[in-house]
């Protein structure tokens, strides 16, 4: 079975600008729509973006739309996050995740381990 | 956007209780609905998908029901293992989660 490792998670001043990455290892992510997910603490989890298996199309959660922008490189096995303009309210813990199927949308199979990201002055 | 509401928000319960959680939707979403399974410090983990497919691994005292807008959770006979934070999930339009069903131990 295969592994989700996200980083780049830092502690960044309101307004800055962070980028997460999420590497698989043991599966290839080249078929599958993929996601990112956070959690503020002590919170419930929220979608916040996906970006399908070419990269040709991206969704964002309202919250961030405008803000952050989701990249992938198949040939490194790879998706990228770039968070600009961040909030404190962006602070939270960070989950890539995987679709289950490869083909229409699907719940996730597969989690990371996620990526701390604090925005504080 | 579609928005996904829980009920209960916690629910308390012994060893061997039958729980049942809620969640509803705020337009139909046929059963394109899954439950997650989050215990402290861990990533949510798949338990039940399309309303009432049941993931592999899962053990089958879980089930899922509904279609629509609304939707089940039962834990048939809970066990130790099995009080966590409970998710619903839609994912007919983009994707959205429900606030999530703490089952605690009373």
């Amino acid at each position: 079975e295969g592994q989700l490792v996200e980083s780049g998670g830092d502690v960044v001043q309101p307004g800055g600008s962070l980028r997460l990455s999420c590497t698989a290892s043991g599966i290839s992510l080249e078929d599958y729509t993929m996601h990112w997910v956070r959690q503020a603490p002590g919170k419930g989890v929220e979608w916040v973006s996906l970006i399908n298996w070419d990269g040709g199309r991206t969704h964002y959660a309202d919250s961030v739309k405008g803000r952050f922008s989701l990249s992938r490189d198949n040939g490194k096995n790879s998706l990228y996050l770039q968070m600009n303009s961040l909030r404190a309210e962006d602070t939270a813990l960070y989950y890539c995740a995987k679709e289950k199927l490869d083909y229409d949308s699907s719940p996730y199979d597969l989690w990371g381990q996620g990526t701390l990201v604090t925005v504080s002055s | 956007d579609i928005q996904m509401t829980q009920s209960p928000s916690t629910l308390s319960a012994s060893v061997g209780d039958r729980v049942t959680i809620t969640c509803r939707a705020s337009q139909s979403i046929s059963s394109w609905l899954a439950w997650y399974q989050q215990k402290p410090g861990k990533a949510p983990k798949l338990v039940i998908y399309k309303a009432s497919t049941l993931e592999s691994g899962v053990p089958s005292r879980f089930s899922g029901s509904g279609s629509g807008t609304e939707f089940t959770l039962t834990i048939s006979s809970l066990q130790p293992d099995d009080f966590a934070t409970y998710y619903c999930q839609q994912y007919n339009s983009y994707f959205a989660f429900g606030p999530g069903t703490k089952v605690e131990i009373k």
